[in-house]
Order: C-alpha cells, then structure tokens, then sequence
C-alpha cells in the first residue's frame, strides 16, 4: 500500500494564480481531510469529507475548494493564490469511527508570491 | 469548546537525559481520543500513539511513555536517555465524536550530541 500521497511536493505561485493539490489514498478510508501548516500554530484543518460526495468546512475554509467524487481522491483547490496561503499542506485519512488513527501524506510546500 | 494546549514552544536537551512534552486538553465530552505524532526535520507526520479517554493505564513503547491523567486532563510524553534522533517536532491532538481533529501547536525538541 502506497498510504496518503500528495503531488506535488513543493510549488510557487504567483498571487491570483489558481490550482489544485492532489491527494489520494489506497486504504479504502471513508474519511478525508486538508490540513494546512504554519510555525506556531500547529495543524489546522480546512476542509474534510465523511465520503464520496460529502464534504464540510474546517476551521480555515476561505479560499480553498474541495470535491469528492470517488473515495480514494481528495483534491484541494486554490481558487485565487494569495500570500496568505503560503503554508504547507497536509492531506490525511482514516477509517470511519472516532477511535481510528489518522494517516498523513508527505505534505505540499507552497509558496505564494 | 475543544482544545489542545502544548505551552512549551521549543525544549534543548543534551543526549541521554530525559524530557517530558506537556500536553493539556480540554473537553466537555466524555469519550475522546487522544494522540501524539512526531515530525521530524523532513517533515512527515509519524502517528505514534492513540489513547482513549477510557483507559488511563500508562504505556511504555521502548524509550517512550506517556502519562494519562483524566483528573488534569493532561497526557504528557516522556522520552527516556534521548537521542539526537529524537529531535522533531511533537504534536498532540484531541478527537471527539466528531469529525474534527484539533491539534496543539506542537513543541520543538532539540536535542544536540
């Protein structure tokens, strides 16, 4: 199993700029979740879903899109880059149920100028 | 309101001693979950471990411990002899019956040779 994958790994872009990150897992997890990454602040989550076609807002949604149209893919959307946005990016899964552990991706560094 | 607090931003230790991460969380439910992940300078999130708010039996997993105390709703991680290997960034979360993870805004842990 390739678990919790994330491309690409490391991008710029320039204020305004659209685009999507990917995320996908081979574990048959029902639930999904993007998290973003800033010094001191721990993670905090964006966007998750409960399942294909559901999804829900996190504590930081503004800006970001999210879809699922399958169970295993999970894409974040940009819809317009901002500073702000500079961060790294975390797309993780779990099995349903509270007690399940949850699995990370390698991370998405972006950077926005 | 949910919350996970790690009130020390960066500790330094020097091989072979001890270090206790703190960890405060405060919840109104009954039944929680609570969990630490390491990141280590390449920057993965590594899961390391899982306790529920029902079990408050302290666990060892080879130099690692960690303490579980529902009167202080605290669970403090220990690391025994450290190693430069140890030195990472180490977060503490919470989870409820929800579907939100909240996460604490992780402590630095250096340690030098």
């Amino acid at each position: 199993n390739a678990g919790v994958t994330q491309t690409p790994k490391f991008q710029v872009l320039k204020t305004g700029q659209s685009m999507t990150l990917q995320c996908a897992q081979d574990m048959n997890h029902e639930y999904m979740s993007w998290y973003r990454q800033d010094p001191g602040m721990g993670l905090r989550l964006i966007h998750y879903s409960v399942g294909a076609g559901i999804t829900d807002q996190g504590e930081v949604p503004n800006g970001y899109n999210v879809s699922r149209s399958t169970t295993e893919d999970f894409p974040l959307r940009l819809l317009s880059a901002a500073p702000s946005q500079t961060s790294v990016y975390f797309c993780a899964s779990r099995a349903t149920g509270s007690q399940e552990t949850q699995y990370f991706g390698p991370g998405t560094r972006l950077l926005v100028l | 309101a949910q919350k996970v607090t790690q009130a020390q931003t960066e500790i330094s230790v020097v091989e072979k001693e001890d270090v206790t991460l703190d960890c405060v969380y405060e919840t109104r439910d009954t039944t929680y979950y609570l969990f630490w992940y390491k990141q280590p300078p390449s920057g993965e999130l590594v899961f390391l471990i899982r306790r529920n708010s029902f079990d408050e039996q302290n666990e060892i997993s080879g130099r690692y411990s960690w303490n579980f105390q529902k009167s202080t709703s605290s669970f403090n991680f220990t690391i025994t002899a450290s190693q430069v290997v140890d030195s990472a960034v180490y977060f503490c979360a919470l989870h409820t019956g929800g579907f939100k993870t909240i996460f604490g805004a992780g402590t630095r842990l250096f340690v030098k040779a």
